[in-house]
């Protein structure tokens, strides 16, 4: 299973854009690389996924390189609500053989005023 | 409802007692994961069900966990002989297919504390 590294925290101001990225070395062919935010006592809540190149959604992008040993996850303009913890995932559907997602510590991301 | 609901928030017991977790997730949703987080830290894989598919238990920590998902729907985890370094948060998530590569949507958790 892929294990991830990404930096445990990070500071931003308001209406900056924050790039946050996670290297994923022994990625998968079949692997797909998903964002989850987490505010406190909550669950964690879906953001991003792609498989390559760039993703882009109504709340951020996310750019795979070509080789896909990286991935950063890109939120324009922040604001305080942003101020969360942020997990990069990577995963993949194998038939048959039901897996599961390595969950790290995340990068907690502090927006400041 | 519209989304992964779990009960009670909150759980405080006394150690060597037992507790059940619920779980109701997203109507339709064929795939539930059940994870545990510890303060500070990322989450912890507990058990995932698929369909009528034999759950992946490979999480558990311990044989005092169990769970079970009845009529494909509603889960339940089940600690028995509850110890202190069971305190933790427990999350329900589900979603629409079984492979990792979709969106899991989660619940509120159960904040679980054993004194």
């Amino acid at each position: 299973l892929a294990k991830t590294t990404q930096p445990i925290s990070m500071d931003s101001y308001e209406g900056q854009e924050v790039n946050i990225t996670c290297s994923h070395n022994n990625i998968a062919t079949n692997d797909y690389i998903t964002w989850y935010q987490q505010f406190p006592s909550q669950g964690p809540r879906f953001i991003i996924q792609g498989y390559k190149t760039k993703v882009t959604n109504e709340v951020a992008s996310l750019f795979i390189p070509a080789d896909r040993k990286s991935s950063t996850l890109s939120l324009p303009r922040v604001s305080l609500s942003d101020t969360a913890v942020y997990y990069c995932l990577v995963g993949g559907y194998n038939a048959g053989n039901n897996r599961k997602l390595i969950w790290g510590l995340g990068t907690s991301l502090a927006v400041n005023p | 409802g519209a989304g992964v609901s779990q009960s009670p928030s909150n759980k405080v017991t006394e150690k060597g007692k037992d507790v059940e977790l619920r779980c109701d997730p997203i109507s339709g949703h064929t795939a539930l994961y059940w994870y545990r987080q510890s303060l500070g830290q990322g989450l912890e894989f507990l058990i995932y069900f698929q369909g009528n598919s034999a759950p992946d238990k490979s999480g558990l920590p311990s044989d005092r966990f169990s769970a079970e998902r009845t009529g494909g729907s509603v889960s339940t985890l089940t600690i028995q002989r509850t110890q202190q370094e069971d305190s933790a948060v427990y999350l329900c998530a589900s979603s629409p297919q079984g492979g990792d590569n979709t969106e899991a949507f989660f619940g509120q958790g159960t904040r679980l504390t054993v004194v």
